[in-house]
């Protein structure tokens, strides 16, 4: 089914250690987002670009995640040094910049020990 | 910032029966309201938004309903069906494409 792709679909690792998710959203939109989502709880903006531009990344924790989209396309969230809070799933999505729909993906679910 | 509150968390039904889902938000620019459905293992699907210059929508057997003064929304969903199961969120925005702030989930469950 054509959709917003993200990969891996599961990861665990251990406090202290490096992981990086991928997103490839749906073809032609200019806008991704990327939203941290704990287990029971509503999705939570982390960061969204237009293109290859940051618009807000007020809510992502600087000091251990980033996130990078260099040609507008595909995007990276990556967490440097992960701790056991950072457990829950990560989902992306994507829309047009003009357009209200947001569509999601079907997210990375990580667990950290 | 914006927050979004949804009662009741959870809900348990019997399939044909109707159910109502509660939003209310603080933030006074926030103009745009899409809801979402999360089944298990599946990704969070749109099922319907209303702008704040609309007071009610209606798409099959959903009616979503908008009150901008006492900044609160209601979900209807009539007839239900099994297949309605699922966590059902409210969320926000103050513009296009900005990011949505959502609520904690109304878990529903429709019992044949």
């Amino acid at each position: 089914e054509a959709g917003v792709t993200q990969s891996p679909r599961y990861a665990v690792l251990q406090e202290g250690q490096a992981v990086s998710f991928w997103c490839d959203p749906i073809s032609g939109h200019d806008t991704l987002y990327w939203y941290q989502q704990p287990r029971d709880q509503g999705p939570q903006l982390l960061v969204y670009f237009r293109d290859e531009a940051v618009i807000d990344n007020s809510q992502l924790p600087s000091d251990r995640f980033s996130a990078v989209r260099p040609k507008g396309t595909n995007s990276t969230l990556k967490i440097q040094s992960a701790k056991q809070g950072d457990t829950a799933t990560y989902l992306c999505a994507s829309s047009f910049w003009t357009n209200t729909e947001v569509f999601f993906g079907k997210g990375t679910r990580l667990t950290v020990v | 910032g914006e927050q979004v509150e949804q009662l009741p968390s959870s809900l348990i039904v019997q399939e044909g029966a109707s159910v109502l889902i509660n939003c209310s938000y603080t933030d006074s620019a926030s103009v745009y309201f899409p809801w979402y459905k999360q089944e298990p293992g599946k990704r969070l699907q749109f099922i319907i938004d209303i702008r704040s210059n609309m007071e009610r929508k209606q798409t099959q057997r959903l009616t979503l309903l908008f009150d901008k003064k006492t900044k609160h929304l209601s979900l209807h969903i009539t007839a239900t069906q099994p297949g309605d199961s699922a966590i059902y969120f409210c969320s926000a925005s103050d513009s296009y494409a900005q990011g949505l702030t959502f609520g904690l989930g109304t878990r529903v469950s429709v019992f044949p």
